[in-house]
């Protein structure tokens, strides 16, 4: 069975220090691979997306960055953290099936989270 | 853009009684997915119940039923029975049914925190 992990799990960092959470899925090969942010009483906002290896889409400008350096490994970095970057993280995967040569995607599951508090 | 809306942000039902939770979304897409997640307190997402949008039966997972009326864009989850462990956070989401881009994200709702009285 498919597992998705996330750490660490609470993270308390300063301004303008660097930030890495890493995510790693275990039990399926070639996901799409995404990235979450869920503030305070709001929604999830997704921040980026990866259907591949060095493949890295950008949904909300900001100054944080995503890596995939593996294909089941999936890296959410800042070089200076902000305090509005404080929140919840949220790593998720869905597998990418092909049905009649165009690819489609399945749910998406969800890590447990990294909830990051920058001071 | 496709939006996502749940206009009670946060509902309460006694234990062993049904509650219905509303989301409604805007999309000029034909094909389309609409799932419910429950986030209790550990803040993690779980999968309550997806439906796709070319199927006209209500999707069912045991104590969860929907509601798709897709003509009106509406997409409520019926909890039965409700249990402590119901208690959480749910959000309505949207993905489109297209391939490629960022057609695979999840648009969500703001979310209806439910509380569940013994």
């Amino acid at each position: 069975s498919q597992t998705i992990h996330q750490w660490p799990a609470t993270l308390v960092q300063p301004v303008g220090s660097p930030l890495s959470l890493e995510c790693t899925v275990e039990g399926t090969s070639n996901p799409n691979l995404y990235w979450y942010r869920q503030a305070a009483g709001r929604g999830l906002q997704l921040l980026f997306y990866s259907v591949g290896i060095g493949q890295i889409s950008s949904e909300v400008p900001q100054n944080l960055s995503a890596s995939r350096p593996q294909d089941r490994q999936f890296i959410l970095s800042s070089k200076k953290l902000l305090l509005s970057d404080s929140g919840f993280y949220l790593c998720a995967w869905n597998s990418v099936y092909y049905d009649g040569g165009v690819s489609s995607t399945d749910t998406q599951y969800f890590g447990p989270g990294t909830r990051l508090t920058v001071l | 853009a496709q939006t996502v809306t749940q206009s009670q942000p946060e509902m309460s039902v006694q234990e062993a009684e049904t509650v219905t939770l509303s989301c409604t979304y805007d999309t000029s897409e034909s094909d389309y997915y609409l799932f419910w997640y429950k986030q209790p307190p550990s803040r993690q997402m779980i999968l309550v119940i997806r439906q796709e949008a070319y199927k006209q039966q209500n999707a069912t997972e045991n104590r969860f039923s929907v509601n798709f009326q897709k003509a009106a864009k509406s997409f409520s989850l019926k909890i039965s029975d409700s249990q402590l462990g119901d208690a959480a956070m749910y959000f309505c989401a949207y993905r489109s049914a297209y391939s490629g881009g960022s057609n695979y994200k999840l648009t969500f709702g703001k979310g209806t925190l439910l509380t569940v009285n013994p």
